[in-house]
């Protein structure tokens, strides 16, 4: 079946501008998350979302970066007035739900961001 | 703040040898404990969820030992493989929610 997907797979923005990645998650999922790769460095949480539970936001590194998602499909991970150090690689996750016991994530292939 | 590390950070091994690494977490609020592999220009793909003090999980070659009271996981591969070439991450929960905190990963690279 079909999995997570995530779009663009890759993108080159200018400093300062705003950016916003797609993903796409597992029909059925309820558990959507969000993750950022730096080059040299690990995975590192950004927000997930559970149903129709205020998401958890707490890993947001500044309030240049939202994320919002309709329902229990589509998420869009915003970055404005994009910086240097935004360059990574962007990964999108779901599962059956948010309880870590249980489930396990499912990932995108990620979306490479450049901020030249 | 949770802090999971992992070592060693990366490992070198000859085809057909058996090895393991290790995954350590804060005991305090364990959750439950992931793995995932991932491969270069791929997508980390779930190994085990693990979640009882004592748990081994296996999955073909590839198993898995879980200490929640002094806070450490160990992923056993017997006999490794070149496709066995790949970063195996660890992820900590330590309350029934959505967050998790990644260790950095052990590559391990397969010499044929």
């Amino acid at each position: 079946g079909a999995g997570v997907s995530q779009s663009p797979s890759n993108k080159v923005t200018e400093k300062g501008k705003d950016v916003e990645l797609r993903c796409d998650p597992i029909s059925g999922h309820t558990a959507l998350y969000w993750y950022r790769q730096r080059l040299g460095q690990g995975l590192e949480f950004l927000i997930y979302f559970q149903g129709n539970s205020a998401p958890d936001k707490s890993g947001l590194p500044s309030d240049r970066f939202s994320a919002e998602r309709t329902g229990e499909s589509v998420s869009t991970l915003t970055i404005q007035r994009t910086q240097q150090e935004d360059s990574a690689v962007y990964l999108c996750a779901s599962s059956l739900a948010a309880g870590g016991n249980l489930y396990e994530q499912y990932f995108g292939p990620g979306t490479r961001l450049t901020v030249t | 703040i949770l802090n999971v590390e992992q070592s060693p950070q990366s490992l070198h091994v000859q085809e057909g040898d058996s090895t393991n690494f290790t995954c350590s977490f804060p005991s305090s609020n364990f959750y439950a404990l992931h793995w995932y592999r991932w491969e270069t220009a791929k997508s980390p793909e779930a190994l085990f969820v693990m979640t009882l003090n004592g748990d081994e999980k296996k999955k073909g070659r590839i198993s898995a030992t879980l200490n929640t009271k002094e806070g450490y996981s160990y992923l056993y591969i017997k006999g490794s493989q070149p496709e066995d070439s790949a970063t195996y991450l660890c992820a900590s929960f330590n309350t029934n929610a959505g967050k998790s905190t990644f260790g950095d990963g052990t590559t391990l690279t397969v010499k044929p």
